[in-house]
């Protein structure tokens, strides 16, 4: 079975300075993983997405994130913070074939804080 | 290219009573899937439809479910509702075909108090 964790609930950082969101996943298989993002009071919005090609995948508003076989683990990073940066984001793997491609199974989520 | 749309985003109603939310997809996009976010429990998928036919299909009570009509719009319906049915409901659709890899668009989501 997938699943995967995401090492913080909450991440506090100041405006101009990196940002790291911490994923581990669990797969028997290569997956498809993703990092979405969630605005207050809004729906989610897929910031990248990783399906065997690259290891380092490169998303929109400067994030990117790094497929790392060995340690199961896709971090989202950003080299500086911006203050509308400040929202939730959620680790996603999606089971594929087998299990049904669009039957996400979505981390806990880390509320990342930007501060001035 | 209008993104996914839902109805209502707010609503408000009591025990014992049921709901109908409603998604209507991006143009041309025929597959739906149908996600509940609540603060205890996360995100957790509920069903996808596709062709008209659910195709996929979360642990939830049979109080919860769905249909999908011919031009891809889908609705889905609690009975008896519960106080622990008060989620944000999320709607999500995406392309079908070759090299589909579960990427998703989600719509704002509909969110529903139970009282």
């Amino acid at each position: 079975a997938q699943s995967v964790t995401q090492l913080d609930s909450h991440v506090s950082v100041s405006e101009g300075t990196p940002v790291l969101l911490r994923c581990n996943y669990s797969s028997s298989y290569s997956p498809s993983l993703f990092w979405y993002v969630q605005h207050p009071n809004k729906g989610l919005q897929l910031l990248l997405k990783y399906t065997s090609a690259a290891t380092l995948v490169k998303g929109i508003n400067g994030f990117e994130a790094e497929f790392k076989k060995s340690e199961t683990s896709f971090h989202l990073t950003k080299p500086s913070a911006h203050m509308s940066d400040a929202a939730e984001y959620f680790c996603v793997v999606s089971p594929g074939f087998s299990g049904g491609y669009n039957k996400l199974i979505f981390g806990a989520g880390t509320r990342l804080a930007v501060h001035p | 290219k209008a993104g996914v749309t839902q109805t209502p985003r707010y609503l408000i109603k009591t025990r014992g009573q049921q709901v109908t939310l409603s998604c209507s997809p991006i143009s041309g996009h025929r597959s739906v899937s149908w996600y509940q976010q609540t603060p205890g429990q996360g995100l957790q998928f509920l069903f996808e439809y596709f062709s008209e036919t659910q195709r996929n299909k979360g642990n939830f009570p049979g109080r919860f479910s769905g249909r999908q009509f011919s031009n891809s719009r889908s609705e889905m319906n609690v009975s008896t509702l519960e106080l622990g049915d008060s989620a944000l409901y999320l709607c999500a659709s995406s392309i079908q075909g070759a090299g589909n890899t579960g990427e998703l668009f989600f719509g704002e989501g509909s969110r529903l108090t139970v009282l």
